[in-house]
């Protein structure tokens, strides 16, 4: 069964960072391209980041361009996503994404002084 | 980018009754190898969204037979045959054709009448 879980969701102030984790199991995960979706609670799905299976390729929204960068770790099974200089519209809930199939539950990132 | 517009917005639906949804996108989603990346989910109230349909019109494993895709080119429509209350939810159309970015529709609820 493919399992997504992320973690490192928080209260954050403007200007800071987070860095979130996403543990995948259940199925081979350095075949597939992982993306990260968020969504402001009661609003809809806005795409965030991707990353080829190995690692060698990555896109970003327009949004997060400059100030967010994903990875991965193919031997831990995990894909991050560093956030750093955080603005209070970088709220929301952040979904790890197989190949735009597969969803974790989500973490809920929120930026406030 | 590419613009995904849904119609309607909301739609209460009687149980037992069809429910349909339109998406259109502002370019075509044929992709270069043939293939169409339009794809459909379903978020329950508290849940991740799921995926019901991709490249159109193939469901995805456990997705009940009642939901079918169809479409091509710019329109496309997402059908329930008889709506049962554990559909209720919100429904968004995604394209994967155009990236980076891949875009979603604003979102479809459906409720109970």
């Amino acid at each position: 069964e493919v399992q997504l879980v992320e973690s490192g969701g928080g209260l954050v102030q403007p200007g800071g960072s987070l860095r979130l984790s996403c543990a995948a199991s259940g199925f081979t995960f350095s075949s597939y391209w992982m993306h990260w979706v968020r969504q402001v609670p009661g609003k809809g799905l806005v795409w965030v980041s991707r990353i080829n299976s190995d690692g060698s390729g990555t896109s970003y929204a327009d949004s997060v361009k400059g100030r967010f960068t994903i990875s991965r770790d193919n031997a831990k099974n995990t894909v991050f996503l560093q956030m750093n200089s955080l603005r209070s519209d970088d709220t929301a809930v952040y979904y790890c994404v197989r190949a735009m199939e597969s969803w974790g539950q989500g973490t809920l990132v929120t930026v406030s002084s | 980018d590419v613009v995904m517009t849904q119609s309607p917005l909301s739609l209460p639906v009687t149980l037992g009754q069809p429910a349909s949804i339109s998406c259109r996108s502002s370019q075509r989603l044929v992709h270069s190898d043939g293939n169409t990346y339009l794809s459909w989910f379903q978020q329950r109230p508290g849940q991740s969204p799921r995926r019901l349909i991709y490249k159109v019109s193939n469901r995805d494993s456990g997705v009940p037979d009642r939901f079918s895709g169809s479409g091509s080119g710019t329109d496309f429509t997402l059908k329930i045959s008889r709506v049962e209350a554990e559909d209720v939810g919100v429904y968004y159309c995604m394209q994967g054709t155009h990236w980076p970015p891949w875009t979603f529709g604003q979102g479809t609820k459906v409720e109970i009448k």
